[in-house]
């Protein structure tokens, strides 16, 4: 799997767009972006992934970048319940062999009232 | 909604003691996984299986062991626990093909005393 790049920590204020970038430079043509987050004591949540095509769903945007080299998450309208480790990851769909999921250190979005 | 609900969210045992974690998905996911996740040591994969009665070593299976007895259930056992498995343990499922990601449980938080 392809190694990721994030920024340790960022902040928001409430309300405000929460853009979280990630640097994915080594990607191969079979490997998609996912982006999970995790709150504190709590299972990792999906929230979205995508191959080379932007991505929306109810919980947030994914753009990858045109050479797939990097791709940033964007949560619309942040809120105090959006803080959370943020891992992105880059891996190829599960197939019999690879089914293992590494996260990174991930980042560390602290929403500001 | 994928639901992967995990029997306890918080477990206390003592040494030498034979522990079971149970794990139930809803969406008649193929693919079920058991990590354990430490601070500085990331989402470890200790056991994994893709089919009934199927099981797959992970990285860190010594100490462990796992039954699925049926497809919406995966079970961890530790045989005698030690101190050392004092940790987060996560449960995830997923489908054997196809991008679709994992989805996680809410944890188990044991303290082996």
């Amino acid at each position: 799997d392809a190694k990721t790049t994030q920024p340790p920590s960022m902040d928001c204020a409430e309300g405000r767009a929460a853009n979280l970038p990630c640097n994915h430079s080594t990607i191969s043509g079979n490997e998609y972006v996912y982006w999970y987050r995790q709150i504190h004591s709590q299972g990792p949540q999906y929230i979205i992934h995508g191959l080379k095509n932007n991505e929306t769903n109810e919980m947030a945007s994914l753009i990858i970048t045109e050479d797939r080299k990097s791709s940033t998450l964007i949560l619309p309208h942040a809120t105090l319940r959006d803080t959370a480790v943020y891992y992105c990851i880059v891996r190829d769909p599960p197939n019999f062999g690879n089914e293992k999921l590494t996260f990174g250190t991930g980042t560390r979005l602290t929403i500001i009232p | 909604d994928v639901k992967v609900t995990q029997s306890s969210r918080y477990l206390v045992k003592r040494t030498g003691e034979k522990v079971f974690l149970e794990c139930v998905q809803d969406m008649d996911h193929e693919n079920m996984f058991w990590y354990r996740q430490d601070p500085g040591l990331g989402l470890r994969l200790i056991y994994f299986s893709y089919d009934v009665k199927m099981k797959e070593k992970g990285d860190i299976p010594e100490g462990y062991s796992v039954s699925r007895e049926k497809k919406e259930r995966f079970s961890l056992i530790l045989e005698s626990a030690s101190t050392n498995q004092t940790s987060m343990y996560l449960c995830a499922s997923s489908l054997l093909f196809g991008s679709q990601p994992q989805h996680f449980g809410d944890g188990t938080r044991l303290s082996i005393l």
